[in-house]
């Protein structure tokens, strides 16, 4: 599995977009780009995924660098729910099975 | 209520004993996964089932075994030669032979070793 590189934290404003990047600059073609999110104590919660064209979906936004070496989650206002540890993900369409490898994720911190 | 049932949720056991995870799910999802979270860790898998009948070793399935019976079920065994049991344990699923879906997850078993 592809690697992705996420930075160990972030901090956030309420009611301020959110720019979580993601690396992954060994990408191969048929890698998609998958985004969870873990609040303390529960299981990942899915949010988004993508393969090279932007996506928009009710809680977030995934823009994909145009080499697709590198990828941002948008949280278009973040609220305290937001505060979780985000992973970025790459999965290879070929293996079946939805095997996904986990990092160890962006924690996320929000502000009042 | 459709999802994923996890059973227990904390879990005590003294060093040399096997203990059993439940995971039961009502999706009628084809895949099941069982992974393993340590603090401040990601995750890593330990077995998955893409069909009853059928599971395949994950990251770290040593120490661990599984069975797949029924399609709603897939319960995790820690048994007495994982070194290091201690850990969050989290079971989840997907629909169908897609590998571009979304994975569900339950709300894990905390097991402790004293």
């Amino acid at each position: 599995d592809a690697k992705t590189t996420q930075p160990n934290s972030m901090e956030s404003n309420e009611e301020e977009p959110v720019h979580l990047p993601c690396n992954h600059s060994t990408i191969s073609g048929t890698d998609y780009i998958h985004w969870y999110r873990q609040l303390p104590s529960q299981g990942p919660e899915y949010v988004i995924h993508g393969l090279t064209s932007n996506v928009n979906n009710r809680m977030a936004s995934l823009a994909i660098a145009e080499d697709r070496k590198s990828s941002t989650l948008i949280l278009h206002r973040a609220t305290l729910r937001d505060a979780a540890v985000y992973y970025c993900i790459l999965r290879d369409v070929v293996e079946y099975g939805n095997k996904l490898v986990f990092g160890a994720g962006t924690i996320l911190r929000v502000k009042s | 209520d459709g999802g994923i049932t996890q059973s227990p949720k904390y879990l005590f056991r003294k060093e040399g004993q096997n203990v059993t995870l439940s995971c039961e799910q009502n999706l009628n999802h084809d895949a099941m996964y069982w992974y393993r979270q340590d603090p401040g860790q990601g995750l890593r898998l330990i077995y998955y089932s893409q069909i009853v009948n059928d599971f395949q070793k994950g990251d770290i399935a040593e120490g661990y075994s599984v069975s797949r019976e029924k399609k709603e079920s897939f319960p995790l065994t820690v048994t007495s030669a994982q070194k290091n049991p201690t850990a969050f344990y989290l079971c989840a699923t997907s629909f169908g032979q897609t590998n571009t879906g979304e994975l569900f997850f339950g709300e894990g078993s905390r097991l402790t070793v004293l």
